[in-house]
């Protein structure tokens, strides 16, 4: 069964570096999305990401954050320069289709960054 | 106000028995769904239930909506030790205009061999 990938399974970090993160959505969905689980708390949405641009973006989602999708195979989250607060697990989602289509969304295994 | 709350936090079960989870949220959904996370893993889509449909059934689970009280419960039966995971309820908000899930605080399930 086709499955979202992420790299790498843990990143640390110093504060005020930049940290690239990475996955690959399943091959046919057009739909991708980034949500965060601080530890302890609730998954929470960060930025949806459809035709090449951003659909939606969540409060969380500063100026600190960006998405690519380089190559039609990758899609990127990437911090500019990490907070204490970042420290978190990050996981990848992507679905065939968008909003309204009642359409399961699929997470990888997430990437567990550690700002130190 | 909090969307997505689910009771109860934390479950112990003896292997064989059933387990029953339940949600509550706050706005109109368009569907809601289920979640299972294996500590330190991602999350497993389980199934998805629409805002017209009452209930739903997949293998060992079976659930349920109640969109007058904005609650769905997820019933597992005859759990066995490989399940034992977190599991949360998500909710796509209806109107058809935003993709993101919002996600409850979780049920730790426990079963015991």
């Amino acid at each position: 069964e086709p499955e979202v990938t992420q790299t790498p399974s843990h990143q640390v970090t110093q504060m005020g570096q930049e940290v690239i993160l990475r996955c690959v959505p399943i091959s046919n969905h057009l739909y991708f999305y980034w949500y965060r689980q601080i530890l302890g708390q609730k998954v929470e949405f960060l930025v949806s990401f459809y035709n090449n641009e951003i659909s939606e973006k969540s409060e969380i989602f500063d100026d600190q954050f960006s998405v690519e999708r380089p190559d039609g195979s990758n899609f990127t989250l990437k911090i500019r320069s990490t907070k204490l607060e970042d420290s978190a697990m990050y996981f990848c989602a992507s679905s065939a289709q968008g909003a309204g289509s009642n359409q399961p969304q699929h997470f990888g295994d997430g990437t567990r960054l550690s700002i130190l | 106000s909090q969307q997505g709350e689910e009771d109860p936090q934390a479950l112990s079960i003896q292997e064989g028995e059933n387990a029953t989870m339940n949600c509550s949220y706050k706005t109109s959904i368009n569907n809601l769904q289920w979640y299972r996370q294996n500590s330190g893993r991602g999350l497993v889509h389980l199934i998805l239930i629409r805002s017209n449909e009452r209930e739903k059934h997949s293998g060992r689970l079976r659930v349920t909506l109640d969109t007058s009280k904005k609650s769905s419960s997820l019933l597992i039966t005859a759990s066995r030790a490989a399940d034992t995971a977190s599991y949360f309820c998500a909710t796509n908000d209806g109107g058809g205009a935003t993709n993101k899930l919002i996600f409850g605080t979780g049920t730790l399930l426990a079963v015991q061999p």
